[in-house]
């Protein structure tokens, strides 16, 4: 069964920096989706980021990049000049292509804070 | 923009209560989810369904059951309330395959006294 960590439980940021959140998988699939979820106070889970498995480029969003090393199984996200509305709880998933249903496995997640 | 609505945000139920948690998705999604979060145990898999009147457990099915009548509704019914059913909800939708994650809803912290 495949399975998500998240080693950081929790992370500090200084405003306008950069913070990188880090994550591991273990599968033994070779085709797969892996994302990068954001859940502020709010509590709604916003989707950060996607990347496809058979992809070598590195997926982009604005200020969201990821590192992800296929042979390593790592997916770390990266957070460019950090802005307050930042701070969240962040969680990494991990979806098969296998089956019909394609649930996600998520990590425990990691509590980002941004200072000012 | 997909909505997936839960019908509550904040509920308080006595022991030995039967709970509904309703759940509906706008985007004629086949799979919907509902996921419990507790802090530092992340998010847990109570059940899913692929299809209307299909169900399947998940990781902590225990003490909880579903019903999906309808394609856009979900709901999760806790049998007889306990107070370690106390926590929050979080109900998703998504398409049957592909790169497309989750949608998620806004949560219920149930609170069982």
């Amino acid at each position: 069964a495949q399975t998500v960590t998240q080693s950081q439980p929790e992370m500090s940021v200084q405003e306008a920096e950069t913070v990188t959140l880090s994550c591991t998988y273990d599968t033994s699939e070779s085709d797969y989706y892996l994302f990068w979820y954001k859940q502020p106070p709010s509590r709604q889970m916003i989707l950060v980021i996607r990347q496809e498995a058979y992809k070598q480029q590195n997926a982009t969003e604005n200020r969201f990049s990821v590192n992800f090393q296929k042979a390593a199984k790592s997916f770390s996200l990266k957070i460019s000049d950090s802005q307050l509305g930042d701070a969240a709880m962040y969680f990494c998933a991990y979806r098969t292509l296998r089956g019909s249903q394609g649930n996600l496995i998520f990590g425990k997640g990691t509590k980002l804070s941004v200072k000012p | 923009d997909v909505k997936v609505t839960q019908s509550s945000r904040y509920l308080v139920k006595r022991t030995g209560e039967k709970v509904f948690l309703e759940c509906v998705q706008d985007m004629d999604h086949e799979n919907m989810f509902w996921y419990r979060q507790d802090p530092g145990l992340g998010l847990r898999l109570i059940y899913f369904s692929y299809d209307v009147k299909m169900k399947e457990k998940g990781d902590i099915p225990e003490g909880y059951s579903v019903s999906r009548e309808k394609k856009e509704r979900f709901s999760l019914i806790l049998e007889s309330a306990s107070t370690n059913q106390t926590s929050m909800y979080l109900c998703a939708s998504s398409l049957l395959q592909g790169f497309h994650g989750y949608t998620f809803g806004s949560g219920t912290r149930l609170t069982v006294v």
